[in-house]
């Protein structure tokens, strides 16, 4: 079985100012971990994922995400945050415990302010 | 063209309706894929096929049917629409490893 926690529904930072968006999964297999980004009444772009390469993986538009298996944990960050990157993220892990299939945090909705 | 096609990318329909919601893909992947999204809820799965003879319920299945028509089609059905199915339905679509999704843009289904 496999799930995924993300410990904040909603953020708010000021623009300029760091990102920290919290995940944390549960697999019985070595996982996938990925990020998916939502702007208003939009689909889903994938900001980055991790497939057991490298634990530090960086994304698109400045975001990047670390893998702790210790902490079971893959917290998104970006140093400086963007009024352009108000949107909902979702955490998402796949595995072989979940048939490969993905398991969808339940969203972190990231306000920016000016 | 969008690798991954849905039609409509919206539609109201009335209690008790049928209603079929059509996913087309060009990516020649195997898997597809169909979820709802709903606010505060992250999208759940619904069904998903591994290839044409292969269908598998997911974790909200009640109340919908589906069917893989070729490698390229997966349509999802409402037999008989209720007010809760309204939602945001995805479909997605995957390599054989599931590392690679590509996910459509979605239909916003409102039942009334």
């Amino acid at each position: 079985a496999q799930s995924v926690t993300q410990l904040d529904s909603h953020v708010s930072v000021s623009e300029g100012t760091p990102v920290l968006l919290r995940c944390n999964y549960s697999s019985s297999y070595s996982p996938s971990l990925f990020w998916y980004v939502q702007h208003p009444n939009k689909g889903l772009q994938l900001l980055l994922k991790y497939t057991s390469a490298a634990t530090l993986v960086k994304g698109i538009n400045g975001f990047e995400a670390e893998f702790k298996k210790s902490e079971t944990s893959f917290h998104l960050t970006k140093p400086s945050a963007h009024m352009s990157d108000a949107a909902e993220y979702f955490c998402v892990v796949s595995g072989k415990g979940g048939g490969n299939k993905l398991t969808f945090g339940t969203g972190t909705q990231l306000k920016v302010e000016l | 063209d969008a690798d991954v096609t849905q039609t409509p990318r919206n539609r109201i329909t009335k209690t008790g309706k049928r209603i079929m919601l059509e996913c087309s893909q060009t990516k020649g992947h195997d898997r597809m894929y169909w979820y709802r999204q709903d606010p505060g809820l992250g999208l759940r799965l619904i069904y998903y096929s591994f290839d044409v003879k292969d269908i598998n319920k997911g974790e909200i299945s009640d109340g919908y049917s589906v069917s893989r028509q070729a490698q390229a089609k997966f349509s999802l059905s409402l037999e008989s629409a209720i007010p809760n199915q309204t939602a945001l339905y995805f479909c997605a679509t995957s390599d054989f490893d599931a590392r690679g999704y590509t996910f459509g843009s979605g239909t916003r289904l409102t039942v009334v």
